[in-house]
């Protein structure tokens, strides 16, 4: 089925902390992860994604890590700061028709 | 490099009147998605273009279309409006199919 689930809904954390939001994909093929953040009134922007052929990729204080056996991706963010905080949302594409299904969202707020 | 444009930024209709949404993707983009984005059903994607093609299509009711040009622009089309399509419109242009890619701001359509 085509089904991508991503867990907390809500998370606060302290500035400087970290955070980490988990999905989970229902299609072992997909093969294309992306995390979207989307601030309040905003579009939503690329801000890191992973293929299927690499285990972990960071960007700065970003980090993705990929689990394929599991069916897990995830998002890492360290020593966040206020301006983090936003909708993120993840993505995985169906193998046999390649359309991008997102998860549900998480609200990350960081606390100062 | 301009981004995504999607023009109107706000409609407003009425129960049974029809919609056409428009989305100018980034030059050289040929491949144009469309999202619906509610509260309660995050980013639910309605179908996705690339040169001129439908390449895949959401679970949505045959009342929502779309169509590409040649030069990569898309609309979108509803008829027979609800009060339940009421939402934010978005769409995103990549150079690839299946990758989500930029988002325009989008288009807030009110149905009363």
């Amino acid at each position: 089925g085509e089904n991508v689930e991503q867990h907390p809904s809500t998370l606060s954390v302290q500035e400087g902390d970290s955070a980490v939001i988990k999905c989970t994909y229902s299609d072992s093929a997909s093969n294309y992860f992306p995390w979207y953040k989307q601030e309040l009134g905003k579009r939503p922007q690329l801000i890191i994604d992973i293929r299927s052929n690499v285990g972990e990729k960071k960007d700065q204080r970003i980090a993705v890590t990929l689990n394929k056996t599991a069916k897990h991706f995830s998002l890492h963010i360290t020593e966040t700061q206020p301006e983090d905080s936003a909708v993120y949302f993840c993505a995985a594409p169906t193998s046999n028709t390649g359309k991008l299904i997102f998860g549900q969202g998480t609200t990350l707020q960081v606390k100062p | 490099k301009a981004g995504v444009t999607q023009t109107p930024r706000y409609l407003i209709k009425t129960r049974g009147q029809q919609v056409t949404l428009s989305c100018s993707p980034i030059s050289g983009h040929r491949s144009v998605s469309w999202y619906q984005q509610t509260p309660g059903q995050g980013l639910q994607f309605l179908f996705e273009y690339f040169s001129e093609t439908q390449r895949n299509k959401g679970n949505f009711p045959g009342r929502f279309s779309g169509r590409q040009f040649s030069n990569s622009r898309s609309e979108m089309n509803v008829s027979t409006l609800e009060l339940g399509d009421s939402a934010l419109y978005l769409c995103a242009s990549s150079p690839w199919t299946g990758r989500g890619g930029t988002f325009g701001s989008g288009t807030r359509l009110t149905v009363v």
